[in-house]
């Protein structure tokens, strides 16, 4: 079955540090990937999605992913975090059939 | 342009009750699709429909249920409750039913089962 997996469920960082979220999927065929975010008290929205072509993609608010293929990864960046960015970030998968398989979420916490 | 509306916005109920939540898309969108959210479990699909058909389903037993309306408005139903289905539930239209489709939430109903 497939299946989406975050590493960490909770991370604190100071402003301007980087930051790297891991996501893992397990899914053999095309997959298209999405980082979706959730600001407090805000609606789960969207960041930024890989559908084919450079694996590298680029999304809102200096977030960036990258994936590889041949590690079933596509992990989260930015070189430098902002107190605004404390949010929760779900890594998500939807892969044949169509079915949306999201992760179980990582907290990020960004200290002022 | 309104955004994903979902009612109501909580929802206290006892063990083997049911439930009805509803869900409007944003104007134009004709798919809907919805989230099971519990604490460390993340979002758990539950089913997408498009065009007052059911598309896609996940792993759910069938006390969960759903509909689509003509006006692409839908409905989610568990029958039966259980403890273990208190979550927050979250709905998402998208404009079409495909792989690269945005999601567009709404911001939930949270059911608590007592």
């Amino acid at each position: 079955a497939q299946s989406v997996s975050q590493h960490n469920h909770h991370v604190i960082l100071s402003e301007a540090a980087s930051l790297e979220l891991g996501c893992n999927y397990s899914y053999g065929g095309t997959v298209n990937l999405f980082w979706y975010v959730q600001y407090p008290g805000q609606h789960l929205q969207l960041l930024l999605k890989y559908f084919s072509g450079d694996p590298l993609v680029k999304g809102i608010k200096g977030f960036e992913a990258e994936f590889i293929k041949s590690k079933f990864s596509f992990n989260l960046r930015k070189p430098s975090v902002q107190w605004s960015d404390t949010a929760e970030y779900f890594c998500a998968v939807r892969g044949n059939f169509n079915k949306f398989y999201f992760g179980s979420g990582t907290k990020l916490n960004v200290k002022p | 342009k309104a955004g994903v509306t979902q009612t109501p916005r909580y929802l206290i109920k006892t063990r083997g009750q049911q439930v009805t939540l509803s869900c409007s898309p944003i104007s134009g969108h004709r798919s809907v699709s919805w989230y099971q959210q519990t604490p460390g479990q993340g979002l758990q699909f539950l089913f997408e429909y498009f065009s007052e058909t059911q598309r896609n389903k996940g792993n759910f037993p069938g006390r969960f249920s759903g509909r689509q309306f003509s006006n692409s408005r839908s409905e989610m139903n568990v029958s039966t409750l259980e403890l273990g289905d208190s979550a927050l539930y979250l709905c998402a239209s998208s404009l079409e039913l495909g792989a690269g489709e945005k999601l567009f939430f709404g911001s939930g109903t949270q059911l608590s089962v007592l």
